[in-house]
C-alpha cells in the first residue's frame, strides 16, 4: 500500500528566505514521487518528478527535492522565496499499476506556504 | 493555459437539478480523469477514462455520470446531489493511463450544492 504524509499544513515564511516543506511517504515497492503547486483559483501544475533516476531532482521556479530512501522522505526545497510562490502544494506518490494499467496516484493533503512581504 | 479547458468555472445548483460539467483538452492525451477537492481532504479520483473506455470507478455515487464521447472532451453529469458533494472538481489528462501521475490540470469547476 502506498500513503503520503505532508507535515505542515501551513508555512509562513519570509520573502528571500528558504521554503522546506515537508513530505514523508510509505511504499512497499520502488515509488515514483512528485510535487504538484496550485496557485488561488487555479488547477494544479507538477512541479517535479522522482522516478528512481537522481536523488537529488530540480523542477521548475528554482524548486527541488530531494529521494532519502532511509528516511523516507522528499521534501521540497527553494532557496529564496519569491511572493508568487505562495499557493497550495502537494505531495504525490505512486507505485502501483492496476491491472488494467491505470497508475494509482494518493495525494497529500496539501500545505500551504504563505510568503510575507 | 495547461490547455485543459472546465466549464463552468463556477456552479450553484439545487439538489433536484441536473447539470452537467465538460472538459476540454487540447493535449493530444490518451486518458482523462475526473477528480473531487474538498477542503482538508486529499484530492480523490472519481473516474479514469481511457481512449474513451472507462477504467476506473473509484466507488463513486450513481448521481455523478460520466461520458467521453471522444479523447479530448469528458463530462461529468450531475443529478439529484447533496449539500456534501459541494467542492472543486478537477479535470485533468495525461498521455495515457500508465501516466496518470504526470497529470494536466485544468482550472476546476467550483460545485456549490444548495
Amino acid at each position: 500500500a502506498q500513503s503520503v504524509t505532508q507535515l505542515d499544513s501551513h508555512v509562513s515564511v519570509s520573502e528571500g528566505t528558504p521554503v522546506l516543506l515537508r513530505c514523508n511517504y510509505s511504499s512497499s515497492y520502488s515509488p515514483s514521487l512528485f510535487w504538484y503547486v496550485q496557485h488561488p483559483n487555479k488547477g494544479l501544475q507538477l512541479l517535479l518528478k522522482y522516478t528512481s533516476a537522481a536523488t537529488l531532482v530540480k523542477g521548475i521556479n528554482g524548486f527541488e527535492a530531494e529521494f532519502k530512501k532511509s528516511e523516507t522522505s522528499f521534501h521540497l526545497t527553494k532557496p529564496s522565496a519569491h511572493m508568487s510562490d505562495a499557493a497550495e502544494y502537494f505531495c504525490v506518490v505512486s507505485d502501483l499499476w492496476d491491472s488494467g494499467g491505470y497508475q494509482k496516484v494518493t495525494f497529500g493533503i496539501g500545505t500551504k506556504l504563505q510568503v510575507i512581504p | 493555459e495547461t490547455g485543459v479547458t472546465q466549464t463552468p468555472r463556477h456552479l450553484v445548483m439545487g439538489m433536484t437539478n441536473k447539470k452537467s460539467l465538460k472538459c476540454e483538452q487540447h493535449l493530444g492525451h490518451n486518458a482523462m480523469y475526473w477528480y473531487k477537492q474538498s477542503a482538508k481532504k486529499p484530492l480523490e479520483l472519481m473516474f479514469v477514462y481511457s481512449l474513451e473506455e472507462r477504467v476506473e470507478n473509484n466507488s463513486v455515487p450513481s448521481r455523478f455520470s460520466p461520458e467521453c464521447p471522444n479523447s479530448s472532451h469528458l463530462f461529468l453529469h450531475l443529478h439529484t446531489l447533496q449539500p456534501e458533494d459541494s467542492a472543486l472538481y478537477l479535470c485533468a489528462s495525461s498521455q495515457d493511463q500508465g501516466s496518470g501521475a504526470e497529470a494536466f490540470f485544468g482550472q476546476g469547476t467550483r460545485l456549490t450544492v444548495v
